[in-house]
């Protein structure tokens, strides 16, 4: 079993939907969650930490289960530019080893 | 805004050929990981050094891969040979932490993407 699994999707939503994804881990000592997106044939970059407490950017809302052992990602108000590949990241305890999912791509359509 | 610089942005080598891939992390920060991204896939860690120390390389293939972080600020990664299979995009990342501390959010490189022919 992966440290890390993702749905690879793809998602296809129409603009103004709520999406989201999951995550899961199999660490349960993880105590560190990151969501990144990524496009096509680029570096990935941070859209947020998830927090024990949740975490909420406008539009996108991340949500940690330690009892299930995921994490989540949500969308809402799609818009085209939203289209990318979003990976989630797991660090344990000890020497911040951070890993990476698959991603879960996203493609938001008129 | 601070950034983490990585160079080449493209290379193409002939497989058996040695090949060199440079990152210099965001200043200050400890903790510095080279990844391998199959299109497709998610990155894979290669290594991971906190300052000048490698933390994690056990998904290094040390016979024909090999990384320094000499001075503990920028890196090198050497492929030596290449082979057909390296192709993918090479990602360095730099966080701030360091030790077994909390995790602190990673930043990446814009990357090298390697063609070997």
């Amino acid at each position: 079993r992966k440290e890390v699994e993702q749905d690879p999707g793809p998602f296809n939503v129409p603009e103004g939907a709520t999406v989201a994804f999951n995550c899961t881990y199999s660490n349960s000592a993880s105590q560190s969650f990151f969501w990144y997106r990524q496009d096509c044939r680029k570096e990935p970059k941070l859209l947020m930490s998830v927090y024990s407490s949740g975490n909420e950017d406008g539009r996108f809302t991340a949500q940690l289960n330690r009892a299930s052992q995921y994490i989540s990602l949500l969308i809402r108000d799609s818009k085209l530019s939203d289209s990318a590949t979003y990976l989630c990241a797991v660090a344990r305890s000890g020497y911040n080893k951070l890993i990476f999912g698959a991603g879960t791509r996203l493609a938001v359509h008129p | 805004e601070a950034e983490v610089a990585q160079s080449p942005r493209y290379k193409i080598t002939e497989k058996s050929q040695a090949v060199a891939f440079w990152c210099d992390p965001i200043s200050g920060h400890a903790t510095l990981y080279w990844y391998r991204q199959i299109l497709g896939q998610g990155p894979e860690l290669l290594v991971q050094f906190q300052d000048e120390s490698v933390v994690d390389d056990s998904q290094l293939p040390k016979d024909r891969f090999s990384a320094e972080r000499l001075k503990g600020v920028d890196s090198t990664l050497k492929i030596q040979p290449a082979e057909l299979g390296d192709s993918a995009m090479y990602l360095c990342a730099s966080s701030l932490a360091g030790g077994a501390v909390r995790v602190t959010e990673a930043f990446f490189g814009q990357g090298t993407r390697l063609t070997v022919v």
